[in-house]
């Protein structure tokens, strides 16, 4: 089992370009997640979709969209990059989203925009 | 809102040694308390959480860490500290406060050093 999987997991890209980060899961969960992570700052949300069909903004949306494909995969999109998106992207799963299960995480995208 | 401050942004440690990483959060309700570790290069995992009962909680790889309602704190510790327990700790919490989404701490970079 892979887990969860993340591609890429590198990116450079300019500022105004688009890009779209993947995840996937082979685990069966409900719940998915797109967080951000920038230096001591820890995790910020910017997705979040309960189940398959439904997607719901976190704290920091703006300049993001989503799209959960199917149960596997849910998918981030930079449709205008700037230079603040540089950061860290993680994809994290949740059997069902309930404050006190535990969230798995992907390896991460480095996204860097120019 | 709630809220949570780890209060050390790097910990350095002698290999062997004890640590304890400290963890403090702002809730009026009853909260449920998680921490992650990030080795380097990786996706976050759970270490261990608190959901109720025994405030002390036991995780993987010795770590375990106490949850003190009236300091509100729930501070991880490890009796004796190896090499590869080199990474990053975050802190996180749950509860009605968050609408049940995880808030997280800044992250405490632990440096074993030999």
């Amino acid at each position: 089992n892979a887990g969860v999987t993340q591609t890429p997991k590198f990116q450079v890209l300019k500022t105004g370009q688009s890009m779209t980060l993947q995840c996937a899961q082979d685990m069966n969960h409900n719940s998915m997640y797109w967080y951000r992570q920038d230096p001591g700052m820890g995790l910020r949300l910017i997705y979040y979709s309960a189940s398959e069909g439904t997607t719901d903004k976190g704290e920091v949306p703006n300049g993001y969209n989503v799209s959960r494909l199917n149960k596997r995969e849910f998918s981030l999109r930079l449709e205008s990059a700037a230079p603040s998106q540089t950061s860290v992207y993680f994809c994290a799963t949740e059997g069902i989203r309930a404050p006190q299960e535990t969230q798995y995480f992907g390896p991460g995208t480095r996204l860097l925009v120019l | 809102a709630q809220s949570v401050t780890q209060l050390d942004s790097q910990v350095p440690v002698f290999e062997e040694a004890p640590v304890e990483l400290r963890c403090n959060y702002s809730s009026s309700v009853s909260v449920y308390l998680f921490w992650y570790v990030q080795y380097p290069n990786q996706g976050l995992q759970l270490l261990l959480k608190y959901l109720s009962g025994s405030t002390l909680v036991k995780g993987i790889n010795g770590f375990e860490a106490e949850f003190n309602k009236s300091q509100t704190s729930f501070h991880l510790r490890k009796p004796s500290v190896h090499i590869s327990d080199t990474a990053e700790y975050f802190c996180a919490v749950s509860g009605r406060d968050s609408n049940y989404q995880l808030i997280w701490g800044a992250g405490t970079k632990l440096i074993i050093k030999p």
